[in-house]
């Protein structure tokens, strides 16, 4: 079974602060990993992907993630915020030969000036 | 290059009424999945089509279906409505439906039930 865990529903963070958000998974198999975010009112934009290729992960928006397979890990960071980094972040996994996405419940990131 | 298209953008329907929700995929791309995401939560898988057949199909009621057109896009209907059924209705298009293929989301369409 595939699941994804993400650590502090809401985190606020100073502009220009170290962005972290926490993502764990549960994964029968090898998994996929993903990060999208969420802008107000819209559909999800992909951040990045973890595809077994790389355990470091850079994306958009100077945004990065790092795959711990023995911390069952994907955190999300960034080293200084902007102001046009708030948003909500989903996390999500797919770990069969299914297409379908598991996703976490979302981290709300408040950026303050 | 246009992306996944939604419509309509938002509905609004009473208890016991029944919607239709469309998506077109971006272009080239033969698989569509639905996702229904409530306020305060993370989306929930539906379903997902490849060339025209239905590849996976979420925990939902039978009052849920979809399909898939010869051109790649698709429907998802909901007969019966419910206020639980107030949601944002993502679709996501990828080019197969394959284990390693990226998810591209639509806008979504909002559907609030009274």
């Amino acid at each position: 079974a595939q699941s994804v865990t993400q650590l502090g529903s809401h985190v606020s963070v100073s502009e220009g602060a170290l962005v972290l958000l926490r993502c764990n998974y549960s994964s029968s198999v090898p998994p996929y990993l993903f990060w999208y975010v969420q802008y107000p009112n819209q559909g999800l934009q992909l951040l990045l992907k973890y595809t077994s290729a790389a355990t470091l992960v850079k994306g958009i928006n100077g945004f990065e993630a790092e795959f711990k397979k023995s911390e069952t890990s994907f955190h999300l960071t960034k080293p200084s915020a902007h102001m046009s980094d708030a948003a909500e972040y989903f996390c999500a996994v797919r770990g069969s030969t299914l297409g379908r996405l598991y996703f976490g419940r979302g981290t709300q990131l408040t950026v303050w000036p | 290059d246009a992306g996944v298209t939604q419509s309509p953008t938002h509905l609004i329907k009473t208890r016991g009424q029944q919607v239709t929700l469309r998506c077109s995929p971006i272009s080239g791309h033969k698989s569509v999945s639905w996702y229904q995401q409530v306020l305060g939560q993370g989306p929930q898988f539906i379903f997902q089509y490849y060339e025209k057949e239905e590849r996976g199909r979420g925990n939902f009621p039978d009052r849920f279906s979809a399909r898939q057109f010869p051109n790649y896009s698709s429907e998802l209907n909901v007969n019966a409505l419910l206020l639980g059924d107030s949601a944002l209705y993502l679709c996501a298009s990828s080019l197969t439906a394959v284990y390693q293929e990226t998810q591209y989301f639509g806008p979504g369409t909002r559907l609030l039930v009274l």
